[in-house]
């Protein structure tokens, strides 16, 4: 089975403009949850997508946005870009939505490193 | 609100024992992971012990959890250069369904 995929791998752009990322999750996998990564913070949690619906989001701001299609596949959008945006942005896709009591194996893409200049 | 904590950077010499920690504040959390991250490449996990569990061994892993002090621990036998990594405590919060993640421990072999 092909892994969780993301384009682009890398993105450049100036403070006040919008991005999209996409992810493709492994076949099968219905729940993709995305996370910012920045270097000595680890990894804080944006939003997961369970089935089309937002299940549940992170503390960030409403210029950060998702959706989900029918195939599973997801994309992330940034409005109005700000310099503290620069980030590797990972998606992680999951069988089934997270749940409490259930082991819940995420597989993580390689990320999307986006520089806001 | 939820916290976990693991120190910066770790060195070791090829061949000895790595010890990676972890704190966490969260005692309602069932499942906590620890993932590892190599140049380039996405984050794989590498194991992970239920919160009823005190300890858990695969092959040259060893998660250690004690519940009382929030404390957990990975312990990785006869390190490699094979093994750097950043490895990343993951405590899943039964309250808001998230996993909370630690900053990353950088290990670093000598040779």
């Amino acid at each position: 089975k092909a892994g969780v995929t993301q384009t682009p791998r890398y993105l450049i752009k100036t403070r006040g403009q919008q991005v999209t990322l996409s992810c493709s999750p492994i076949s099968g996998h219905r729940s993709v949850s995305w996370y910012q990564q920045t270097p000595g913070q680890g990894l804080q949690f944006l939003f997961e997508y369970f089935s089309e619906t937002q299940r549940n989001k992170g503390n960030f701001p409403g210029r950060f946005s998702g959706r989900q299609f029918s195939n599973s596949r997801s994309e992330m959008n940034v409005s109005t870009l700000e310099l503290g945006d620069s980030a590797l942005y990972l998606c992680a896709s999951s069988l089934e939505a997270v749940a409490i009591g259930s082991y819940n194996e995420q597989f993580f893409g390689p990320g999307t490193r986006l520089t806001v200049l | 609100g939820e916290d976990v904590e693991q120190s910066l950077f770790l060195s070791v010499r090829e061949g000895d024992s790595s010890v990676i920690n972890c704190t966490y504040t969260d005692s309602s959390s069932t499942y906590l992971y620890w993932y590892k991250q190599e140049p380039g490449a996405g984050l794989q996990l590498l194991t992970y012990i239920f919160s009823n569990m005190d300890m858990k061994q695969d092959q040259r892993l060893t998660v250690l959890l004690n519940k009382k002090d929030k404390h957990l621990s990975l312990r990785i036998a006869d390190t490699q250069t094979g093994d750097s990594a950043i490895y990343f405590c993951a405590v899943f919060m039964d309250s808001n369904y998230q996993l909370i993640w630690g900053a990353g421990t950088k290990l670093i072999i000598k040779p």
